[in-house]
């Protein structure tokens, strides 16, 4: 079973540039989700997703980023335009379903902001 | 809120012996879940371990089991036999059926050959 797939796996951009992320989940997981990790901690939730509706994204910085997942499927994650404190690894994770169930994740984005 | 604390920062072992990694949580629900990711350098997210918390019988997986307290909130992961491929981060994490997944600070564990 292929697991879930982000890319690109590495971005180096300027600052006020604009940078987009990709994240296919596991077949048949109707839950996605966008976390930021950030050296030395743990990650944190961006924005969750059942099929295609949005179920939280009260951490999103929603004046940069934005988020979509058209057709229940694949996502894409916009920073527009980025700031230093961006630079961060970005993990899509996906689940089957209700809360409790258990979350696979991507290898990652790591963004750098210079 | 839900709160998930690794109070240790690193921890070290040698190669074929026994670690503890301690993990302590604050929660008001009575139905939720807690977990165990590693995170080697390659940065992906593994599941290591699973726990229901109205389960009583502690989770093992393979070379993994945990110590669930539910009264003390306490949840640490024993490695037993570790091996160099081990090394890596380690967070524990918790969500219930109505919060989302909220992750530890980590620990990062070194194995010593």
């Amino acid at each position: 079973e292929a697991g879930v797939a982000q890319s690109p796996r590495y971005k180096i951009i300027e600052k006020r540039q604009s940078v987009a992320f990709w994240c296919n989940p596991i077949s048949g997981h109707a839950t996605l989700y966008w976390y930021q990790q950030i050296l030395g901690q743990g990650p944190k939730l961006l924005i969750q997703f059942q099929n295609n509706g949005v179920v939280d994204d009260s951490q999103l910085p929603k004046d940069r980023f934005s988020a979509e997942r058209l057709k229940g499927v694949d996502s894409t994650l916009k920073i527009q335009p980025a700031k230093l404190e961006d630079s961060a690894v970005y993990l899509c994770a996906s689940s089957l379903g209700f809360p409790t169930d258990t979350q696979y994740f991507g290898p990652g984005t790591r963004l750098t902001v210079l | 809120a839900q709160t998930v604390t690794q109070s240790q920062p690193e921890m070290s072992v040698q190669e074929a012996e026994t670690v503890t990694l301690s993990c302590t949580y604050d929660t008001s629900e009575s139905d939720y879940y807690l977990f165990w990711y590693k995170q080697p350098p390659s940065r992906q997210m593994i599941l290591v371990i699973r726990q229901e918390a109205y389960k009583q019988q502690n989770a093992t997986e393979n070379r993994f089991s945990v110590n669930f307290q539910k009264a003390a909130k306490s949840f640490s992961l024993k490695i037993s036999d570790s091996q160099l491929g081990d090394a890596a981060m380690y967070f524990c994490a918790y969500t219930g059926a109505n919060s989302k997944l909220t992750f530890g600070k980590g620990i990062t564990l070194s194995v010593r050959p």
